[in-house]
């Protein structure tokens, strides 16, 4: 069973702050990795994603890959109460066809 | 926007009927992905269609099935519906086997079926 790991939170930051978000994943062959946002009763949208090791910004936002420890992050600089929302880690596993397995996601809550 | 368009919105249903979702992909987009996603969960991956063929299934019983049609829209049916079918049902559509020669392989989502099981 290929895995997704997130921590379900809520985390909570100052507005700001810098959030930290992470993931871990079960399978060393995996090639793409996503990170969206959800806001609550919406669909997911996507932030980010990273496909080789190291880091990708975008903004405020940073997408950190290391595949050799099997886990990918998120880090939002100067955290904004907009920003509170629940964050969707996403693998694209390797094998035939494009499936995505997505963890449970982590809520962020800032606090202005 | 993503250009993933999905129908209806909000649905209610009863116990033991059938239900049909529907999907407009991504223009460009041939590959179209069904997810589940129940209140405090991450989304489930049901099934994806490639070029009107079903390649690829998640732990979901034959009750749901899908169809995927030449201009790449797509279709979930759920028969004999249960309580616990009740969730956001997700549509996805991608580039699909081109995905990796083009540098994107990001699903693009549409907006969901909130799907209400009585």
């Amino acid at each position: 069973q290929k895995e997704v790991e997130q921590n379900s939170g809520p985390l909570s930051v100052p507005e700001g702050a810098i959030a930290s978000l992470n993931c871990t994943y079960s399978d060393r062959v995996s090639q793409s990795f996503f990170w969206y946002r959800q806001y609550s009763g919406k669909s997911p949208e996507l932030i980010m994603s990273i496909y080789s090791n190291g880091d990708k910004e975008d903004g405020r936002f940073t997408a950190q890959l290391n595949k050799a420890s099997q886990y990918v992050s998120l880090l939002i600089r100067d955290s904004q109460p907009s920003d509170s929302a629940t964050y969707l880690c996403a693998v694209l596993f390797s094998g035939g066809y494009q499936k995505v397995t997505f963890g449970i996601g982590t809520k962020l809550q800032v606090i202005p | 926007e993503t250009g993933v368009t999905q129908s209806p919105t909000h649905l209610i249903k009863t116990r033991g009927q059938q239900v049909t979702l529907r999907c407009s992909s991504q223009s460009g987009h041939n590959t179209v992905s069904w997810y589940q996603q129940a209140l405090g969960q991450g989304p489930q991956f049901i099934f994806q269609y490639y070029r009107e063929e079903e390649n690829g299934r998640g732990n979901f019983p034959p009750r749901f099935s899908g169809l995927q049609f030449p201009n790449y829209s797509s279709e979930l049916n759920v028969n004999a519906l249960e309580l616990d079918d009740s969730a956001l049902y997700l549509c996805a559509s991608s580039l699909g086997q081109g995905a990796r020669l083009a540098g994107d392989e990001t699903q693009y989502f549409g907006p969901g079926t909130r799907l209400l099981v009585l």
